[in-house]
């Protein structure tokens, strides 16, 4: 089944403690993105990748990073997580740029 | 900033009824897509729409495009409760700007639509 997954779909953590949501798709796309969620903000795009090895800043990067080493892979790194971080981030890639995404079930964050 | 802007923020309607919703953007775009997420969930893609088109269906949905105004509008035919969920357009920000690739997807803040049976 095509799908793209996410995890961990539910996570709690504290200030400072480094964790990474993990993404992955099983339909050969060349573009991955992802997105957090938060009330009265819509979706906002945090970073993206065009291809293996390429990635760019979306509009919210700061806090964040990412890596590309294989084509299925876009994990999120959150090195120092803070308050502002808790969010609702979804997965997503698509067989091009900003053609039709298809998304992952999201992952729940909250940091104390 | 937000390039995608939906309009109405929230809607309600009775089953049966019709339900528009529209969208504005501020730069020039390859295409315009339309989504819907359910309460929580991950989001769905409905229509993709170029910017060298003016109107697409598909089943119940409608969806127009007006590059000189730089707005998009759904129009979802005799609702069903089912209808209820969050909408939101997309649009790729053409413009390449500061270095990016111009992969750049950008999301409104949508639009809640409630369908009362």
């Amino acid at each position: 089944e095509a799908q793209v997954t996410q995890n961990p779909r539910y996570l709690i953590t504290v200030t400072g403690k480094k964790l990474t949501v993990t993404c992955s798709q099983n339909m050969n796309h060349e573009y991955m993105s992802w997105y957090r969620q938060d009330p009265g903000l819509g979706l906002r795009q945090i970073y993206y990748s065009m291809n293996v090895e390429v990635t760019d800043k979306g509009d919210v990067p700061e806090g964040y990073k990412v890596s590309r080493k294989e084509k299925r892979n876009f994990p999120l790194i959150l090195e120092s997580p803070s308050p502002n971080q808790t969010s609702l981030y979804f997965c997503a890639s698509s067989k091009r740029k900003v053609e039709t995404q298809y998304f992952g079930p999201g992952t729940r964050l909250l940091v104390l | 900033s937000q390039q995608g802007e939906e309009d109405p923020q929230a809607l309600s309607i009775q089953e049966g009824e019709n339900a528009t919703m529209n969208c504005s953007y501020k730069t020039s775009i390859n295409n315009l897509q339309w989504y819907r997420q359910n309460s929580g969930r991950g989001l769905v893609h409905l229509i993709l729409i170029r910017s060298n088109e003016r109107e697409k269906h598909s089943g119940r949905l409608r969806v127009t495009l007006d590059t000189s105004k730089k707005s998009s509008s759904l129009l979802i035919t005799a609702s069903r409760a089912a209808d209820t969920a969050s909408y939101f357009c997309a649009t790729d920000a053409f413009a390449l700007s500061e270095g990016n690739q111009g992969g750049k997807l950008i999301f409104g803040q949508g639009t809640e639509l409630s369908v009362k049976p």
